[in-house]
C-alpha cells in the first residue's frame, strides 16, 4: 500500500537549516511527484513545493529563496531543506503524494523553531 | 496568490445535512479540492475536481461548485464526522488551501 514517512529533527535553532526526508513505499518517485506542506499549529496548511516524477522541481515564490528540493530515487526518499529558519517556521511538516489532488499525506513531523 | 475563505466553524445535530462553503478570490474553474483532517492526524483528502469522490470515502460526502465557489455537502452527518474540513485550489500557482472549517456535533 502506498505510505509516506517524514523524519527529521524536531527542534532547530533560529537562522539555521531545516533538513527532512520523506521515505516512501507502494509507488514509484518516476511516476508520480511528491508535495512537501506545512500547517502551523492551529491554521491551514500551505504548499511549500514540489519534486515532480521527471526530476523536475516547483517551489511557492513566498519560501522559494530558501528552500531545496531533491530526491534519490534508488532510496525511495524526497528530502527538503530549507535555511535561515525563523519562529513562524514552526509547525507541522507533511509530504504528500501529487501534484493534485494531494491523495495520500505522511503522517507529518513537528517542527519547533527555538533557541 | 489565491486567497480561499472558509467560515470557521459550524455545530450541527447527528443526521442532520451540512454544508461547508469554500470562496476564492479568482476562478479556480474545477480546481478545488476538499480534505478531513481530525485532531493529531494528518489530511484526508475526501473530494477531488470539485466534485469528485475519492476511493473509499462515504457517500454522504459530496462536492461541487466550479469558478470561485465551492460547497462540501455532508448528509447524514455522523458523530465521526468531527473534525476541521480544508478546501484547496490546484488551478493557479502556487496551489492554496483554505483557513478550515471547525465542524462540531451537538
Amino acid at each position: 500500500q502506498v505510505q509516506l514517512k517524514e523524519s527529521g529533527p524536531g527542534l532547530v535553532q533560529p537562522s539555521e537549516t531545516l533538513s527532512l526526508t520523506c521515505t516512501v513505499s507502494g509507488f514509484s518517485l518516476t511516476s508520480y511527484s511528491v508535495s512537501w506542506v506545512r500547517q502551523p499549529s492551529g491554521k491551514g496548511p500551505e504548499w511549500m513545493g514540489r519534486m515532480w516524477y521527471d526530476g523536475d522541481t516547483a517551489y511557492n515564490s513566498a519560501l522559494k529563496s530558501r528552500l531545496s528540493i531533491s530526491r534519490d530515487t534508488s532510496k525511495n526518499q524526497v528530502f527538503l531543506k530549507m535555511n535561515s529558519l525563523q519562529t513562524d517556521d514552526t509547525g507541522t511538516y507533511y509530504c504528500t503524494r501529487g501534484p493534485h489532488p494531494l491523495d495520500y499525506w505522511g503522517q507529518g513531523v513537528m517542527v519547533t523553531v527555538s533557541s | 496568490d489565491t486567497v480561499l475563505t472558509q467560515s470557521p466553524a459550524l455545530a450541527v445535530s447527528p443526521g442532520e445535512r451540512v454544508t461547508i462553503s469554500c470562496r476564492a478570490s479568482e476562478s479556480v474553474s474545477t480546481g478545488m479540492h476538499w480534505y478531513q483532517q481530525k485532531p493529531g492526524q494528518q489530511p484526508k483528502l475526501l473530494i477531488y475536481g470539485a466534485s469528485n469522490l475519492e476511493s473509499g470515502v462515504p457517500a454522504r460526502f459530496s462536492g461541487s461548485g466550479s469558478g470561485t465557489d465551492f460547497t462540501l455537502t455532508i448528509d447524514p452527518v455522523e458523530a465521526d464526522d468531527t473534525a476541521t474540513y480544508f478546501c484547496q485550489q490546484s488551478w493557479n500557482d502556487p496551489p492554496t488551501f483554505g483557513g478550515g472549517t471547525k465542524l462540531e456535533l451537538k
